[in-house]
C-alpha cells in the first residue's frame, strides 16, 4: 500500500496567513492527489483534485501543486471558516490511502 | 442538486453485520463510481473500497477482504456497505462518496455520514 505522510500534523495560524500544508507519498503517484477540508461533526469535502485542480465552487485562496512524491496545499490568506483539518489522498493505485491530517487552528 | 443520503444510525452487538444504504439522486447513478471510507472516533479518514455502479465491479481494501461487501440496486439508485463480523474497533462513522466516471477520481459529493456502534 502507498502510505502517505503529511507535515505539519498540527498549525496554528491567524486570519490572513498564508498556510501551506505537505504530503509526501511513499512512492511515486504521479498527480492522482486530492485534497479535502473537514470541519467537525462534517463530511469532508473536496478542494483539490489532480494535485492542482480546483474543485468547482472552491475559493481561489485555495492552490495545489507537485507530482510524483511531493504535494503541497496552500491557503494564500487564511479566512475565519478555513480552520479545519485537511487530508490528502492518493488515487494512483488501490486502496485509495489517505494521509493522517493536518488540523489548522486560530493562534 | 446531487445527493447522497445515508441510512440512520446503528447499534450492533460484537459479531454481528451491518449493512449501510447510500441513495443517490440528481445525476446519472451508473456513470459515477461511489467510494466507501470510514471514519473512527478522533481519528482520520479510512478508504474501505469502491463500487462501479454499472457492472457492480468492486475493490476492497486489504484491511476488509472478507468482511466487507459493497453492492447496488440500480432500480432504486441505492448503494449497499455490508460489513460483518463487527468488533468494537469498527465504531466509526461510515461515509459514501461520488467520484467520478473512472475510478480515480475523488469523491466530490458525500454522504452525510452513519454511525455505527459496535458494543456489547
Amino acid at each position: 500500500d502507498i502510505q502517505l505522510t503529511q507535515s505539519p500534523s498540527f498549525l496554528s495560524a491567524s486570519v490572513g496567513d498564508r498556510v501551506t500544508i505537505t504530503c509526501r507519498a511513499s512512492q511515486g503517484i504521479s498527480s492522482y492527489i486530492a485534497w479535502y477540508q473537514q470541519k467537525p461533526g462534517k463530511a469532508p469535502k473536496l478542494l483539490i483534485y489532480a494535485a492542482s485542480t480546483l474543485q468547482s465552487g472552491v475559493p481561489s485562496r485555495f492552490s495545489g501543486s507537485g507530482s510524483g512524491t511531493e504535494f503541497t496545499l496552500t491557503i494564500s490568506s487564511l479566512q475565519p471558516e478555513d480552520f479545519a483539518t485537511y487530508y490528502c489522498q492518493q488515487l494512483n493505485s488501490y486502496p485509495f490511502t489517505f494521509g493522517p491530517g493536518t488540523k489548522v487552528d486560530i493562534k | 442538486q446531487v445527493q447522497l443520503v445515508q441510512s440512520g444510525a446503528e447499534v450492533k452487538k460484537p459479531g454481528a453485520s451491518v449493512k449501510v444504504s447510500c441513495r443517490a439522486s440528481g445525476y446519472i447513478f451508473t456513470s459515477y463510481y461511489i467510494h466507501w471510507v470510514r471514519q473512527a472516533p478522533e481519528q482520520g479518514l479510512e478508504w474501505m473500497g469502491i463500487i462501479n455502479p454499472t457492472g457492480g465491479s468492486t475493490s476492497y481494501a486489504q484491511k476488509f477482504q472478507g468482511r466487507v461487501t459493497m453492492t447496488r440496486d440500480t432500480s432504486t439508485s441505492t448503494l449497499y456497505m455490508e460489513l460483518s463480523s463487527l468488533r468494537s474497533e469498527d465504531t466509526a462513522v461510515y461515509y459514501c462518496a461520488r467520484g467520478g466516471p473512472f475510478a480515480r477520481l475523488p469523491g466530490d459529493v458525500w454522504g452525510q455520514g452513519t454511525t455505527v456502534t459496535v458494543s456489547s
